[in-house]
């Protein structure tokens, strides 16, 4: 099935550096990735859309300046967390969609597990 | 994108059928219904999508009446690994941008 990576898993920054967060599709190539940030005991917010080749869109009260977002292939997209502070402290997920049919449905959105940033 | 309703969680124990209904009263023609699965700090898993009638797969059975106002996930004989999160989704997945909207699913305890 289609496989989704995050690097890192988790990571612990101090508050004012930056962060990059990689999305890979490991073994289908995605036209379209979105991130989404989850805090605790809440559900999943989506923060942007990310296009190969094309800006991304982000959703409303998402500061773009703030979450930079790269989809410079079919299979990596990046998302860097500028001038982090604690309030960013989440638990920020990938997911991608295929180009053309994947497994038993095209209209899935394969989820990455999710990478845990502590800003200190 | 139609806004979802759920339960905001259930209980049930080892070895029962469990049935989580979904609202979505606004659902448009070219909506999809899907459910996803979540674990703490894991991201989701897809587990069923349907468009009318019944869908099943080697893990749970979806029914969606007529009207699709609603639907209604299944997952047979659950154990106590099937404790998660619950997410029902609608909207047009493989469309131009097919951005998923999370509502605030089911929070599914299953017990010994």
């Amino acid at each position: 099935g289609a496989v989704v990576s995050q690097h890192p898993s988790w990571v612990i920054c101090k508050s004012g550096t930056s962060v990059k967060i990689e999305c890979r599709s490991l073994d289908f190539q995605a036209t379209t990735m979105f991130w989404y940030r989850q805090f605790p005991k809440q559900s999943l917010m989506l923060m942007a859309t990310s296009n190969e080749g094309s800006k991304a869109t982000y959703e409303q009260g998402v500061e773009k300046d703030k979450f930079l977002i790269n989809h410079a292939s079919l299979t990596l997209s990046t998302l860097t967390v500028t001038s982090a502070h604690p309030e960013d402290s989440s638990f920020y997920i990938c997911s991608a969609r295929a180009q053309g049919d994947i497994g038993t449905s095209s209209y899935e959105q394969y989820f990455g597990p999710g990478t845990r940033l502590t800003v200190t | 994108l139609a806004k979802t309703t759920q339960p905001i969680s259930m209980d049930s124990y080892e070895g029962q059928e469990v049935n989580i209904t979904c609202s979505h009263n606004n659902i448009a023609t070219n909506d999809y219904i899907t459910w996803y699965q979540q674990f703490p700090s894991q991201g989701p898993r897809f587990i069923i999508q349907g468009y009318k009638t019944k869908v099943t797969n080697e893990v749970a059975s979806l029914f969606i009446p007529a009207d699709r106002k609603s639907s209604t996930l299944s997952l047979p004989r659950v154990s106590l690994s099937d404790t998660a999160v619950y997410y029902c989704l609608v909207g047009v997945m493989g469309g131009s941008q097919g951005n998923l909207i999370f509502g605030k699913g089911t929070k599914l305890s299953v017990k010994p």
